[in-house]
């Protein structure tokens, strides 16, 4: 079956040591996303890219970066990671950006900061 | 802006019955599309039903439908004959033309036994 994966489900870091969170997808979809959720909220979109072009929110702190170095792969790369940062992190894909096109997720990694 | 509101943050439904979990949303795009994800405590985003702003018809999937009320600027989400495996997060989004999705602040449901 086509799908999302995201490794790992679960990812243990100490405070300020660089982290890696990846997603892969077989679903050849042009768009990739990152979201940042914390308890009880709803996903907060951190960046995503567009085949390579890549494309930032404004409110997303310097702190998080993200390469896509081909079509099924995506990273998210937290390179101080604060208390704050503490989250599950999802992934999601979508075949383009029209408004009718439907974001497809990953089971998601949960992140936590000792 | 594009926002979306789901003014319930908790319900409570006996099993096998019938539930209506709210949204409403807010554009001056006339083209949009309207979606609803499922979170369980796994925490996955299990995408159930699409409405686009130009269908007549309301959508469904299987025990899903989509109460799309466009002037009302409402899409509520109705689930028929609950399971206990339907208890989880539920999010309502939005998407407009050249934008991300919107995400509501999501209704967390109990289906009782």
């Amino acid at each position: 079956d086509a799908m999302v994966i995201q490794n790992p489900r679960y990812q243990v870091t100490q405070f300020g040591k660089p982290v890696t969170l990846s997603c892969s997808q077989t679903l050849n979809h042009n768009v990739m996303y990152w979201y940042q959720q914390k308890s009880s909220q709803a996903p907060k979109l951190l960046f995503h890219y567009y085949d390579k072009d890549f494309n930032n929110e404004a409110d997303t702190p310097d702190n998080f970066q993200s390469r896509r170095p081909n079509t099924s792969f995506c990273f998210l790369d937290i390179r101080s990671p604060g208390l704050g940062d503490a989250a599950m992190y999802l992934c999601a894909t979508s075949r383009d950006r029209g408004f009718g096109e439907t974001q497809y997720f990953g089971p998601g990694t949960r992140l936590l900061v000792l | 802006a594009q926002k979306i509101t789901q003014t319930q943050p908790g319900m409570f439904v006996q099993e096998k019955e019938a539930v209506t979990l709210d949204c409403t949303y807010d554009t001056s795009d006339p083209s949009y599309g309207l979606f609803w994800y499922k979170q369980p405590s796994s925490g996955e985003m299990i995408f159930l039903i699409y409405q686009g702003s130009y269908d007549q018809q309301n959508a469904t999937e299987g025990r899903y439908s989509l109460n799309f009320q466009k002037a009302r600027k409402s899409a509520n989400l109705v689930i028929s004959a609950s399971q206990l495996g339907d208890s989880a997060m539920y999010f309502c989004a939005m998407r407009g033309r050249g934008q991300n999705f919107v995400f509501g602040p999501g209704t967390r449901l109990s289906v009782l036994p």
